[in-house]
């Protein structure tokens, strides 16, 4: 069946340091992948999406580029903070049973120190 | 506007307990998710309504009943939880059954 792989983390990086958490997919058709953050306490919030191939997500600073030839979707930021401290889940929609359906990969944990 | 409103924020109960979890959003989105999400794994797919009608149950135990009384409306059901049940209780709805999924808060589940 379809799957996600990421890096497992967690990431320990300082302030203004450049982010790459790494994110491959296993899956048969087109899905739609997207990266979801958690921060502490709190419920996943949708960080960016892309729908096909070559696509480019981006939202907050953060950008990930949907690609097929490698089956890859790593999330990158140039220069991180302190707030963004949080997991960070790499997803995609599997269409099964007339339904679809969210995988996710295990989380990655980041840590941003001052 | 993507909110979707999970009330309570923290639930403690006993075994014998009867208790239930809310959620409600209102972006006009007819699909409706339960997630249950244990500490440091991905969230797990419980169940799942499209247009208010049961689409998927993920082999979920007899002891969690959904409910999606109309279209804005998703309650979670329990009785007699297991310790084991405690967890993070997460919904999320989107738009129709192939749209981008937005998720509540989450409710914390702690059964005694």
């Amino acid at each position: 069946g379809n799957s996600v792989t990421q890096m497992e983390g967690p990431v320990t990086l300082s302030e203004e340091a450049f982010l790459t958490i790494n994110c491959t997919y296993t899956a048969t058709g087109y899905p739609s992948l997207f990266w979801y953050v958690q921060y502490p306490g709190e419920g996943l919030q949708l960080l960016l999406k892309a729908t096909k191939a070559d696509d480019k997500g981006s939202n907050k600073g953060f950008e990930a580029t949907y690609r097929k030839e490698t089956t890859s979707f790593h999330l990158e930021k140039g220069s991180v903070q302190v707030s963004d401290s949080a997991v960070y889940f790499c997803a995609l929609s599997d269409f099964q049973g007339g339904s679809e359906k969210l995988v996710f990969g295990k989380g990655t944990k980041l840590t941003v120190n001052p | 506007d993507t909110e979707v409103t999970q009330t309570p924020k923290h639930l403690v109960m006993g075994m014998t307990n009867k208790k239930s979890l809310k959620c409600e959003q209102h972006m006009g989105h007819r699909a409706m998710y339960w997630y249950k999400q244990k500490a440091k794994k991905p969230p797990e797919l419980m169940f799942v309504y499209s247009y208010e009608k049961l689409s998927i149950n993920e082999s979920v135990p007899s002891r969690f009943s959904p409910e999606c009384p109309n279209s804005s409306l998703l309650n979670l059901h329990l009785h007699a939880l297991q310790p084991e049940d405690s967890a993070l209780y997460l919904c999320a709805s989107s738009e129709s059954i192939a749209g981008t999924q937005y998720f509540g808060p989450g409710t914390r589940l702690t059964v005694l």
